[in-house]
């Protein structure tokens, strides 16, 4: 069964780049898309973005200009960089993986890592 | 931007009730792009629905799941204890998004 582990920095400075890595093992990498979504404490989730292995990427549109997401097939890993971070960026990171199957008429996050909290302060 | 809505945001219900969360979209949605999950405390969401309707691996059959266009429903047959939670729905296209959640709480 295919496991993910977040990990990065638990506090990030105001203005500066929120920087967090996922490990997948257990499971393939190569051909599934990959995502990452917030929480904030209380509140509901957020879509930030999604990377296939091969390296293409869709951001969420009120994110796009702060994030880039890239992939590392050699480590299973998958990454993200949100930039010039706020406080309103404090929230739990998930990475989760993404089952895309038209012909079954799958598309959903079938497998989460635990999520990691992020927190923006000086 | 699809902006999905939950109502109510949250229930107070007893075991063994059935129940029916709402989800509506501010514009029409695929069915096959309807998910439903379910978050306890402190834990990553869970697959529960996909395509609107069709249950994921290991979720009892008193989840069910309905709708198309605008209007899709998580129903609860026998609420058991496990399942007082969050539920939220998301729609997966270009640009997915996530309901606010409905929280189910314990009368």
């Amino acid at each position: 069964q295919v496991q993910l582990q977040e990990s990065g920095p638990g506090l990030v400075k105001p203005s500066e780049t929120l920087s967090l890595t996922c490990t997948v093992s257990g499971g393939s990498f190569s051909s599934y898309f990959w995502t990452w979504i917030r929480q904030p404490a209380g509140k509901g989730l957020e879509w930030i973005g999604r990377i296939h292995s091969s390296g293409s990427t869709n951001y969420n549109p009120s994110l796009k200009s702060r994030v880039t997401m890239s992939v590392d097939t050699s480590k299973s890993q998958f990454s993200l960089k949100l930039s010039s971070v706020t406080a309103a960026d404090t929230a739990v990171y998930y990475c989760a993986r993404v089952v895309v199957k038209p012909s079954e008429r799958r598309y959903y996050f079938d497998s989460w890592g635990q999520g990691t909290l992020v927190t923006v302060s000086s | 931007e699809i902006v999905l809505t939950q109502s109510p945001g949250t229930l107070s219900l007893s075991p063994g009730e059935r129940v029916t969360l709402s989800c509506r979209a501010s514009q029409s949605v695929s069915s096959k792009f309807l998910v439903w999950y379910q978050q306890k405390p402190g834990q990553a969401p869970r697959l529960l629905i996909y395509a609107a309707s069709s249950r994921a691996t290991g979720i009892p059959d008193r989840f069910s799941g309905s709708g198309s266009g605008t209007d899709f429903t998580l129903t609860i047959n026998r609420l058991e204890p496990e399942d007082f939670a969050v539920y939220y729905c998301q729609q997966y296209g270009t640009s997915p998004s996530f309901g606010q959640g409905t929280k189910l709480e314990i009368k």
